[in-house]
């Protein structure tokens, strides 16, 4: 069984400062792990992914990922948060053994950047 | 240009009209998905197919119809038996090998009235 779980709905950061944003995941079998991005009234935005590589995955716009498997988690970080980066925020887990079917989305962070 | 394209951005019907939403891809991907996102929440899968004249239900397939008679194509109709229909719809496809990356268009946002 896979699942995921964003810790928090929203997170609110000032300009400049850094930005962690937290995802726990559980699967079966070896995940892949996404972060998505999205700004209103878009579609998803691919910011990085986890295939069994290298456990620190380095995205656009600055993010980075680390995936812990001791700790079941995959924490979305950036050094210093820019105000376009205000944005709903999802992680994913899929597993290469898994349908279609389950490709399971977080609920989403809802990411705000204070000037 | 290489994505997916979803038709119109915004769409509005009157409650109890069958609507179908066009979503289009020219990265030769084989799985194309179809989302429906609520103000606040995640996404939920409504139908997906892995290869031409071939889908599957979702979480939520109630009172949506969809085919799949072209590689590039993969249109969702609402129909009228869907009790709650206005939302943001979210197209997607992949490569559909192993646990590969989604790509998404930009979105339909419906209002039933």
């Amino acid at each position: 069984a896979q699942s995921v779980t964003q810790l928090d709905s929203h997170v609110s950061v000032s300009e400049g400062t850094p930005v962690l944003l937290r995802c726990n995941y559980s699967s079966s079998y070896s995940p892949s792990l996404f972060w998505y991005v999205q700004h209103p009234n878009k579609g998803l935005q691919l910011l990085l992914k986890y295939t069994s590589a290298a456990t620190l995955v380095k995205g656009i716009n600055g993010f980075e990922a680390e995936f812990k498997k001791s700790e079941t988690s995959f924490h979305l970080t950036k050094p210093s948060a820019h105000m376009s980066d205000a944005a709903e925020y999802f992680c994913v887990v899929r597993s290469v053994y898994s349908s279609a079917s389950k490709i399971i989305f977080g609920s989403g962070t809802r990411l705000s950047i204070r000037p | 240009d290489g994505g997916i394209t979803q038709s119109p951005k915004y769409l509005f019907r009157k409650e109890g009209q069958n609507v179908t939403l066009s979503c289009e891809q020219n990265l030769n991907h084989d799985a194309m998905y179809w989302y429906r996102q609520d103000p606040g929440q995640g996404l939920r899968l409504i139908y997906y197919s892995q290869i031409v004249n071939d889908f599957q239900k979702g979480d939520i397939a109630e009172g949506y119809s969809v085919s799949r008679e072209k590689k590039e194509s993969f249109p969702l109709t609402v129909t009228s038996a869907q009790k709650n229909p206005t939302a943001f719809y979210l197209c997607a496809s992949s490569t559909g090998q192993g646990a590969n990356e989604q790509y998404f268009g930009p979105g339909t946002r419906l209002t039933v009235t």
